[in-house]
C-alpha cells in the first residue's frame, strides 16, 4: 500500500513570497490532516478535512495561510506572504474514516516539507 | 495549561534498562489515545494505540489512566534503536468530527 506523498521535500523561500505544498493521501482515507512542526515541538494541526469538507481550521493563520482539498482526494496548503516565523516542517497525515472504529482516527504521516524562509 | 503535557526529557537510558515516562491531558472527554515515534528528521510513525486500559506490544506497554488523566509508555530492555522521540496524542469524538492534540514529545536517548 502506498503511504502519504508530499512535494517538495524541501522548500528555501525569501519572507512576504509565498509557497504551496502538495498532499496525496493514502488511497480510501477520507481525513486529510496539515501541521506544521517547529523544530522541537510537536507538531500543531494547521486543518482537518473530512472528504473535502474543513472539520477544524482554528490554527489555520487565515491571512496567509489557506488550504483546498477540492476532490476530496489530494490536497493544498499555501503560504501568502511567507513569514521568517513560518520556518518548519509541515507535515500531512491521513486516516481512515472516523467513527467506525476507535482505529479509524489512527493517523499516517508523509514525510513532509522542510520550508526555510529566509 | 496545555492539552497534552510531555516532559520533554531526554531520558537517558543505559541499553538493556527500563524506561518508563507519561503524557497529561487536560481534557477528561478524550476518549482514545497514541503514541507515535519520530526519529529524527523523519516523520511521526505510530506505535501503539491506547482504547481502553492499556496496550502492550512486545517490549513496549502503554497504560491509561482516566482517573488521574494520564497515559504512560514503558519501554523494557531498551535497544539503541529505541532511541527517538516519543509524542502522546489525544483523540476527543465531537459531534462535528475528532480533534487530535499533540503533546510536545519525549526524548529518549539509548546509551551503549
Amino acid at each position: 500500500e502506498a503511504g502519504v506523498a508530499q512535494s517538495p521535500r524541501y522548500k528555501i523561500i525569501e519572507k512576504r513570497q509565498s509557497v504551496a505544498f502538495w498532499c496525496n493521501p493514502i488511497s480510501g482515507h477520507a481525513t486529510l490532516y496539515w501541521y506544521q512542526q517547529i523544530l522541537g515541538q510537536g507538531p500543531k494541526l494547521l486543518i482537518q478535512f473530512q472528504n473535502n469538507g474543513v472539520v477544524d481550521d482554528s490554527q489555520l493563520p487565515k491571512d496567509r495561510f489557506s488550504a483546498e482539498r477540492l476532490k476530496g482526494v489530494d490536497s493544498t496548503l499555501k503560504i501568502q506572504p511567507a513569514k521568517l516565523e513560518d520556518s518548519a516542517v509541515y507535515l500531512c497525515a491521513s486516516s481512515f474514516r472516523p467513527g467506525l472504529a476507535d482505529s479509524s482516527y489512527e493517523q499516517y504521516f508523509g514525510p513532509g516539507t522542510r520550508l526555510t524562509v529566509t | 495549561r496545555k492539552e497534552v503535557e510531555q516532559d520533554p526529557g531526554p531520558f537517558n537510558v543505559p541499553e538493556g534498562a527500563t524506561v518508563a515516562f507519561n503524557c497529561t491531558y487536560s481534557n477528561s472527554a478524550s476518549q482514545s489515545f497514541f503514541w507515535y515515534r519520530q526519529d529524527c528528521r523523519k516523520e511521526p510513525k505510530l506505535l501503539m494505540s491506547v482504547y481502553s486500559s492499556g496496550n502492550e506490544d512486545g517490549r513496549f506497554t502503554a497504560q491509561l489512566n482516566r482517573a488521574s488523566q494520564y497515559i504512560s509508555l514503558l519501554i523494557r530492555d531498551s535497544k539503541l534503536s529505541d532511541s527517538a522521540t516519543y509524542l502522546c496524542v489525544v483523540n476527543k469524538v465531537k459531534a462535528a468530527g475528532n480533534k487530535l492534540t499533540f503533546g510536545g514529545g519525549t526524548r529518549v536517548l539509548v546509551k551503549p
